[in-house]
């Protein structure tokens, strides 16, 4: 079974500037994706942004880029010039990367309050 | 495109009381999860559907939890009869294929449950 830990339960950070969000996770796979989520107050779980393991170049998008290191099976997001939108909760999650169920398992979450 | 529908937003139950979730995934989505996210945690899954079968239900309460899918469409998620311990958001998502690795999933807005 696959286990995703986020050992930062809040963070803050100042508008402009940029904050790192740790994820390590525990498989035997090989192949498999990892995601970042936002949940906002509205409740609904938002894709940030997406890695497949297979791939070595660290995923970016936009403001958004991820550290991926897959020996150590770690897997952070930075967000860098923060937004008084960023605010919301963020949560790793794992998918195997195939067979039937492809569940996503989350981490415990991370509170990410940006401060103007 | 429209997004993954949920109702009610809201619900508030006594105890040993019946309720009832709907969903409705985006169309032509054939993987339909729902997942159960109490409060300061992760989402953690219930049960998947293709189509209108069950693909993994490992993780559902089956005592006082059943959920169907008729018709490969909509979902409904009942618990009969409620537990305080019950009191979380249920989260409806849905996929367009059997392996939605490339995208993660389509999420709902949730219903946000108390059971008093």
């Amino acid at each position: 079974a696959q286990t995703v830990t986020q050992s930062q339960p809040e963070m803050s950070v100042q508008e402009a500037e940029t904050v790192t969000l740790s994820c390590t996770y525990d498989t035997s796979e090989n192949n498999y994706y990892l995601f970042w989520y936002k949940q906002p107050p509205s409740r609904q779980m938002i894709l940030v942004i997406r890695q497949e393991a297979y791939k070595q170049q660290n995923a970016t998008e936009n403001r958004f880029s991820v550290n991926f290191q897959k020996a150590a099976k770690s897997f952070s997001l930075k967000i860098s010039d923060s937004q008084l939108g960023d605010t919301a909760m963020y949560f790793c999650a794992f998918m195997k990367h195939y067979g039937a169920g492809n569940m996503l398992t989350f981490g415990g979450g991370t509170r990410l309050m940006v401060k103007p | 495109e429209a997004g993954v529908a949920q109702s009610p937003r809201y619900k508030i139950i006594e105890k040993r009381q019946s309720v009832a979730f709907w969903c409705n995934p985006i169309s032509g989505h054939a993987t339909l999860y729902w997942y159960q996210q109490i409060l300061g945690q992760g989402p953690k899954l219930l049960i998947q559907f293709q189509n209108n079968g069950v693909v993994d239900d490992s993780q559902l309460p089956k005592d006082r939890f059943s959920a169907e899918r008729l018709k490969g469409v909509d979902s409904t998620l009942k618990i009969q009869p409620a537990k305080l311990e019950d009191s979380a958001v249920y989260l409806c998502a849905s996929s367009p294929h059997d392996r939605p690795s490339n995208y993660g999933y389509t999420f709902g807005s949730g219903t946000r449950l108390t059971v008093v």
